[in-house]
C-alpha cells in the first residue's frame, strides 16, 4: 500500500527560528494535506494542495507540493511557543483513503 | 458554522466489552471518515461512508464496524474489545467522498482506555 515518510520525526528549535518538515511517497497524490495536532485535540488543516509545484501560504506557514508529485515540504518561519504540536502531512489520489505520515513533533524553546 | 463533534470524548472498558463511538459532521457534510491513532502507528484509516454506504475499508479486523445515517451522522462500533485498542479515535467529515479536492476536517475524538 501506499506510504508517506515523513521527516524529521521530532524537531526542538529556539524560538524565532524557521521550520522545515517534509513528506515523500512511493505513489504520485493528487491532493497534499497539511495537519497540526494540539494535545488532546483532533488535527486542524493548514494548508491544502492541489497541483503539482503549487506553493501557498497561510500566515507564517508555507507548503509545496513537489513536482513530481511525490513529495510535499511545509516551512514555518519565525516560529513562536503556540507552534508546538505534530504535524502531519496527508496525501490522496483518485478516490482513495487520505493517507497520512507518522508526523514531526515539533517543540519550541523560548 | 459547528466543526465535528464526537461522543463521548472519553470512555473506559473492559477487555471483552463492546464500544459505540458516535460522530456528527459539519452541517452539509456528506462524508465521514474514521481513523484510529496511536502512538506506535499513527493515523490509521478505518472506513469512510458517504450517503449511509461504506465507500473504503482500511485493514482492520471485523470487529470495527460502521454504518452512517441519512442525517450523515455515523457510528462505528468495536466487539470484543482487546487493549490493544486502546487509542483515540478520530472522524473526519468532508463535503464529498473521494474527490481531488477532499479536505477532511476532523472531531476532537474519542479517546477509548481498554483496561
Amino acid at each position: 500500500g501506499q506510504q508517506l515518510n515523513q521527516s524529521p520525526q521530532s524537531m526542538f528549535i529556539q524560538e524565532g527560528e524557521d521550520v522545515s518538515m517534509n513528506c515523500t511517497s512511493s505513489s504520485i497524490f493528487n491532493t497534499w494535506l497539511w495537519y497540526k495536532q494540539d494535545p488532546g485535540e483532533g488535527p486542524v488543516l493548514l494548508i491544502a494542495l492541489y497541483k503539482a509545484g503549487e506553493l501557498t501560504s497561510n500566515g507564517r506557514l508555507t507548503a509545496q507540493f513537489g513536482i513530481t508529485r511525490k513529495d510535499s515540504f511545509l516551512n514555518i518561519s519565525a516560529s513562536i511557543p503556540s507552534d508546538v504540536g505534530i504535524y502531519f502531512c496527508a496525501g490522496q489520489s483518485g478516490n482513495t483513503p487520505l493517507v497520512f505520515g507518522k508526523g514531526t513533533r515539533l517543540s519550541v524553546i523560548a | 458554522k459547528a466543526g465535528v463533534t464526537q461522543t463521548p470524548r472519553y470512555l473506559i472498558k473492559t477487555r471483552g466489552q463492546q464500544v459505540t463511538l458516535s460522530c456528527s459532521p459539519i452541517s452539509g457534510h456528506r462524508s465521514v471518515s474514521w481513523y484510529q491513532q496511536t502512538p506506535g502507528q499513527g493515523l490509521q484509516f478505518l472506513f469512510e461512508y458517504f450517503s449511509e454506504t461504506q465507500r473504503n475499508k482500511g485493514n482492520f479486523p471485523g470487529r470495527f464496524s460502521g454504518r452512517q445515517f441519512s442525517n450523515s451522522r455515523s457510528e462505528m462500533n468495536v466487539s470484543t474489545l482487546e487493549l490493544g485498542d486502546s487509542a483515540l479515535y478520530l472522524c473526519a467529515s468532508s463535503f464529498l467522498a473521494g474527490a481531488s479536492y477532499n479536505e477532511q476536517f476532523f472531531g476532537p475524538g474519542t479517546r477509548l482506555t481498554v483496561l
